[in-house]
């Protein structure tokens, strides 16, 4: 069964640092996503993107991040200056179209010190 | 812009009963309600959706029923087993996977 993939599954890094966070979606899939939950709370959107520019984003989704598809199969998220607060786990998500269900990739958890 | 409410936070029910989870949604133009099952330090997988074209959908030990009128959609899931134990979330959209908002998640304990 075709995945989401994501790396790294764990990253610790320093307040302020940048950090750029990997998804391989799935290959037919056309609209891409991040979620991010942190520890013990809602599963909490941040961007979709598709056709190679953001479609929605969250009002998380501030100045300090940014997405990117560099290629024809990855897809990232950036966290310019990361915060304490940036500590949570994001989740990528593929689907084939809008109207789609959605697959989600295993997460990469942040942990910012 | 939506705002999904879950309900409860914690639910424990015995092996083999039934339980319920319930949702309510603020924006009536939503049509897509998925429910995700999460255990513990994995990913959200869907278990089960509906569209606003139906009232209800099942697939064997889990249904889901959507009302609408008052905005609110459930999952039903019955004999239940210890592997149903997670935290399950309902969510909404009004452009099916696009924008998904996400409830707080209920965590399902199944006692044996």
């Amino acid at each position: 069964e075709p995945e989401v993939t994501q790396t790294p599954s764990h990253q610790v890094t320093q307040m302020g640092q940048e950090v750029i966070l990997r998804c391989v979606p799935i290959s037919n899939h056309l609209y891409f996503y991040w979620y991010r939950q942190i520890l013990g709370q809602k599963v909490e959107f941040l961007v979709s993107f598709y056709n190679n520019e953001i479609s929605e984003k969250s009002e998380i989704f501030d100045d300090q991040f940014s997405v990117e598809r560099p290629d024809g199969s990855n897809f990232t998220l950036k966290i310019r200056s990361t915060k304490l607060e940036d500590s949570a786990m994001y989740f990528c998500a593929s689907a084939a179209s809008g109207a789609n269900v959605l697959t989600f990739g295993a997460g990469s958890r942040l942990t910012v010190l | 812009g939506e705002n999904v409410e879950q309900h409860p936070s914690t639910l424990s029910v015995q092996e083999g009963d039934s339980a319920v989870i319930k949702c309510t949604y603020s924006d009536s133009a939503s049509n897509y309600f998925p429910w995700y099952k999460q255990e513990l330090g994995k990913r959200p997988q869907l278990i089960i959706d509906i569209r606003s074209n139906v009232g209800e959908k099942k697939d064997q030990r889990i249904a889901v029923t959507l009302n609408k009128t008052a905005k609110h959609f459930s999952l039903h899931i019955t004999e239940t087993q210890p592997e149903d134990s997670a935290v399950y979330f309902c969510a909404a959209s009004i452009r099916g996977a696009d924008g998904l908002t996400f409830g707080k998640g209920t965590h399902l304990i199944i006692q044996p």
